[in-house]
């Protein structure tokens, strides 16, 4: 398995811009998370699935951040309009079977906001 | 709310020392504690964890304690090497079912 693949791996934008990070979790993976991570918060989970179902949304800092799980293979998290402060590394993570077993981490995606 | 916090923030050990990074939580209900280990530029991996019914495990060199009464755990490196440089992050799992996440320790280790 390649393991959990996100992309871009880079995305560099303008402030008012819309953002779309993209998630494929391992197969057979029923768990997906998205995570944020910059120096000055460290890890933050954002929000995660279970079957494609979003569980906790609770850490989703606004309502210009959205996710969407529309099947087992595919996760999206799109910022409408980004701001300079959501520059950050997005993580994507799944696991199996429980929300305790192992996460598996994707490399991430580098995002900047100008 | 729900806190997990992490000391120190850095830490330098020679060489074949031990190495202890330490952890409480807020939530009394939190029952599921992983470690992950963060190479620079690199993607968070889990290299130990540990539920509420036990109070240690140890695999190899690595080893995490666990003191429910007190909320704190602890993460114990023995015999480091240079490989082990790296940032560590804690987390519990809460009662309202989120992973949350220390501030981590950058680890360096000194030849």
């Amino acid at each position: 398995d390649a393991g959990v693949i996100q992309s871009p791996r880079h995305e560099v934008t303008e402030m008012g811009q819309e953002v779309t990070l993209r998630c494929k979790p391992i197969s057979g993976h029923d768990y997906l998370f998205w995570y944020r991570q910059t120096m000055m918060r460290g890890l933050e989970l954002l929000i995660y699935f279970n079957n494609n179902v979003p569980i906790d949304d609770s850490g989703m800092p606004e309502d210009r951040f959205s996710a969407k799980m529309p099947n087992a293979s595919f996760s999206t998290l799109k910022i409408q309009p980004s701001e300079p402060r959501d520059s950050a590394v997005y993580f994507c993570a799944s696991s199996f079977g429980s929300r305790d077993n192992e996460q598996f981490f994707g490399p991430g995606t580098r995002l900047t906001v100008l | 709310g729900e806190n997990v916090e992490q000391h120190p923030s850095t830490l330098s050990v020679q060489e074949g020392d031990s190495a202890v990074i330490k952890c409480t939580y807020s939530d009394s209900a939190s029952n599921y504690f992983p470690w992950y280990k963060q190479e620079l530029g690199k993607r968070p991996q889990l290299i130990i964890d540990i539920r509420s019914n036990v109070g240690e495990k140890k695999d190899q060199r690595i080893a995490v304690t666990l003191n429910k009464t007190a909320k704190h755990f602890s993460l114990h490196i023995t015999e480091t090497q240079p490989e082990d440089s790296a940032v560590y992050f804690c987390a519990a799992r809460s009662s309202a079912s989120k992973i949350i996440f220390g501030s981590g320790t950058r680890l360096s280790i000194r030849p």
